[in-house]
């Protein structure tokens, strides 16, 4: 199984709504990573969490709440959003890279995110 | 400060070969992978270097230049389900996980 599900596909939510959006992956991957992708831009990394703990935080508002409440689960918590916040949510997950080694992304198919 | 470039669009013919540029100006170096992005897909791996020279996988390879800060996809026979996005992506530090993404390329095959 190399697949990176991601839950809802889509989400319209109002400004003041509290959502979350959720990824999971069963290849035994230590790391996973948020990414948000505006249109015909690439993506851009927004937490990593290595061994279900957080180890980079690309200066996100607080509005977005990452949680990894386990090695198979990733959260993302997202409350009083602005519609500048519409993109898509890209979730991926990998072996821990150490040292020298370096392991690809799976990535999932995303959330589209609508804020009105 | 982080910086990798890739030319924005580019169009082929069906059959042909193309070859989409990465040029990278990061703090350290410990890798670069390939990504293919379909229009409202997600990414998929492609490729990976981290040593010097070409990597070759049926009708892609890529090949990579640390000295030059460099690398190149290349595709060859060109299929019209090539269309789509090409990432350019390095991770820079070995003690992270981080990738930092080039700007991507759209490449655009026609019959």
């Amino acid at each position: 199984d190399t697949e990176v599900t991601q839950t809802p596909k889509h989400l319209v939510m109002g400004m003041t709504n509290k959502k979350s959006l959720k990824c999971e992956q069963h290849m035994g991957h230590r790391a996973m990573y948020w990414y948000k992708q505006k249109a015909k831009k690439p993506p851009e990394l927004m937490f990593v969490y290595s061994y279900e703990k957080l180890s980079i935080n690309e200066s996100v508002p607080s509005r977005f709440s990452p949680e990894c409440p386990n090695s198979s689960l990733l959260n993302l918590h997202l409350h009083a959003l602005q519609p500048e916040d519409s993109a898509l949510y890209l979730c991926a997950s990998s072996q821990a890279s150490s040292g020298l080694s370096s392991y690809e992304q799976y990535f999932g198919p995303g959330t589209r995110l609508t804020v009105t | 400060g982080q910086n990798i470039d890739q030319p924005t669009e580019m169009t082929a013919t069906e059959g042909a070969i193309v070859q989409i540029n990465c040029t990278y100006q990061t703090s350290g170096f410990n890798g670069l992978f390939w990504y293919q992005q379909h229009a409202g897909e997600a990414p998929t791996f492609l490729s990976y270097n981290v040593l010097d020279g070409l990597e070759e996988k049926g009708r892609f390879s890529s090949f990579l230049s640390r000295s030059k800060g460099y690398s190149y996809l290349l595709l060859k026979e060109l299929q019209m389900k090539d269309s789509a996005s090409y990432l350019c992506a390095v991770r820079d530090h070995p003690a992270t996980d981080k990738l930092i993404f080039g700007t991507g390329t759209r490449l655009q095959v026609f019959p």
